[in-house]
């Protein structure tokens, strides 16, 4: 057990342009989520998929934002046009099982800065 | 809908004496609660979780939590504070079959000499 691995850690890009971060699940975990946090909150959910079946997306989750898991093993998550509201720290989640009470087990994130 | 609450942004305590970090939470079904802690640069980490079970949960590091349903409250606690303590205490609700964790807004404990 490897952990969830982020990558990259840091990412600063210009007004405008397009962004990707991976996310690598623990190995046998089905459910992998993305969550983002910004300065003094606490992480909000963004999205979550059931192996390749992206499940649900919250409402913060913009046109802009797009998440991928084509094998059911890692994910990417693509910011186009980033705008400096993006600016926050992205995690990645992963878990085992099909029922909301399974643990989440957290990356140690992406921290995005939009200039 | 879910909700928590954490009622205090920041707690400070000598190293030695108990902690005591607050969270009320609001949920329709019977809910999941879980404590995570994230130390600086750091991923968050499971302490504890409550999924209907004994009311009292035992976490990792001497920390325990107490689910009371009347209150609506999952209090934090340890009898000793340790300097490694001080990190950034997250409140957590699920409500069970729901697919995501709400977070609280988060409780920063401090750890003084």
């Amino acid at each position: 057990d490897t952990g969830v691995s982020q990558d990259p850690r840091h990412k600063i890009t210009k007004r405008g342009q397009n962004v990707t971060f991976r996310c690598d699940p623990i190995s046998e975990h089905n459910r992998l989520y993305w969550y983002r946090q910004t300065l003094g909150q606490g992480p909000e959910f963004l999205t979550y998929f059931q192996n390749e079946a992206q499940l649900e997306k919250s409402r913060l989750l913009s046109d802009r934002f797009s998440a991928e898991r084509p094998k059911g093993s890692f994910s990417t998550l693509e910011i186009q046009r980033t705008e400096q509201g993006d600016s926050a720290m992205y995690l990645c989640a992963s878990s085992l099982g099909d029922r909301g009470n399974s643990p989440l087990h957290f990356g140690n994130g992406t921290r995005l800065t939009v200039t | 809908a879910q909700s928590v609450t954490q009622l205090d942004s920041h707690v400070s305590v000598s190293e030695g004496t108990p902690v005591l970090l607050r969270c009320n939470y609001s949920s329709s079904y019977s809910p999941s609660l879980f404590w995570y802690v994230q130390h600086p640069n750091k991923g968050l980490q499971l302490l504890l979780k409550y999924t209907s079970a004994a009311t009292l949960v035992k976490g990792i590091n001497g920390f325990e939590a107490e689910f009371k349903k009347s209150e609506t409250s999952f209090h934090l606690t340890k009898p000793s504070a340790h300097m490694s303590d001080a990190a950034e205490y997250f409140c957590v609700v699920s409500d069970g079959g729901a697919s995501k964790l709400t977070f609280g807004t988060g409780t920063r404990l401090q750890v003084t000499l």
